[in-house]
């Protein structure tokens, strides 16, 4: 049973402290997503990539968060140097292109378990 | 740009009878796909059920249906028989065009609670 794995799951972190949160996607697939969810703003996509090209990261503030892939079975996310602001899950998704109806493609996401993290 | 309205904060059911969590959506794109996900008390995302815009019938997941009516802009996740199990939120998305972007834009969720 694939799944999409990341760590760590919990991070209690001090305000100023560099964190990363690491995530592998299923096998196979080609399109990593990040997201952030919290109470007030919800699910909010933070940054995907294709191939390992990041495609879009306008949901990132930037002078703050960064995403890599340095291989296929690998991607991270960033924040240095973290706030309170930051605490929320953030979920790692990889995804599978299909083929749907009058030749639509669809990409169904599978998300990972989130990394719970709590700057203080 | 599109939206997902979900209009039901919570919902409650008795145990072995359905439920309907309703999901509307906004978009201009005549290709879109719309997915629903649960999310149980322990956090992880599910991935339920896909309807594609032009999929001629509902989709079907054993006990999950999507009543899918496309004029209206609605596509409401059905649950057959609830257990209880199935107390989570569940946020309905929508995907918008294609080619390369396969984003997700989420609904803000229905929290569902199966009574015993």
């Amino acid at each position: 049973d694939a799944r999409v794995t990341q760590t760590p799951r919990h991070k209690v972190t001090e305000m100023g402290q560099e964190v990363t949160m690491r995530c592998q996607p299923i096998l196979g697939h080609n399109t990593v997503f990040w997201y952030r969810q919290t109470m007030m703003q919800g699910l909010e996509l933070l940054a995907y990539f294709r191939n390992r090209a990041p495609l879009d990261d306008s949901g990132m503030p930037k002078d703050r968060f960064s995403a890599e892939m340095p291989d296929a079975t690998l991607a991270t996310l960033k924040i240095q140097p973290s706030e309170p602001r930051d605490s929320a899950v953030y979920f790692c998704a990889s995804g599978l292109v299909s083929s749907g109806g009058r030749g639509r493609k669809q990409e169904t996401q599978y998300f990972g378990p989130g990394t719970r993290l709590l700057v203080l | 740009a599109q939206k997902i309205t979900q209009t039901q904060p919570g919902m409650f059911v008795q145990e072995k009878e359905a439920v309907t969590l309703d999901c509307t959506y906004d978009t201009s794109d005549p290709s879109y796909g719309l997915f629903w996900y649960k999310q149980p008390s322990s956090g992880e995302m599910i991935f339920l059920i896909y309807q594609g815009s032009y999929d001629q019938q509902n989709a079907t997941e054993g006990r999950y249906s999507l009543n899918f009516q496309k004029a209206r802009k609605s596509a409401n996740l059905v649950i057959s028989a609830s257990q209880l199990g199935d107390s989570a939120m569940y946020f309905c998305a929508i995907q918008v065009g294609g080619g390369s972007n396969y984003k997700l834009t989420f609904g803000k969720g229905t929290l569902l609670t199966v009574n015993p």
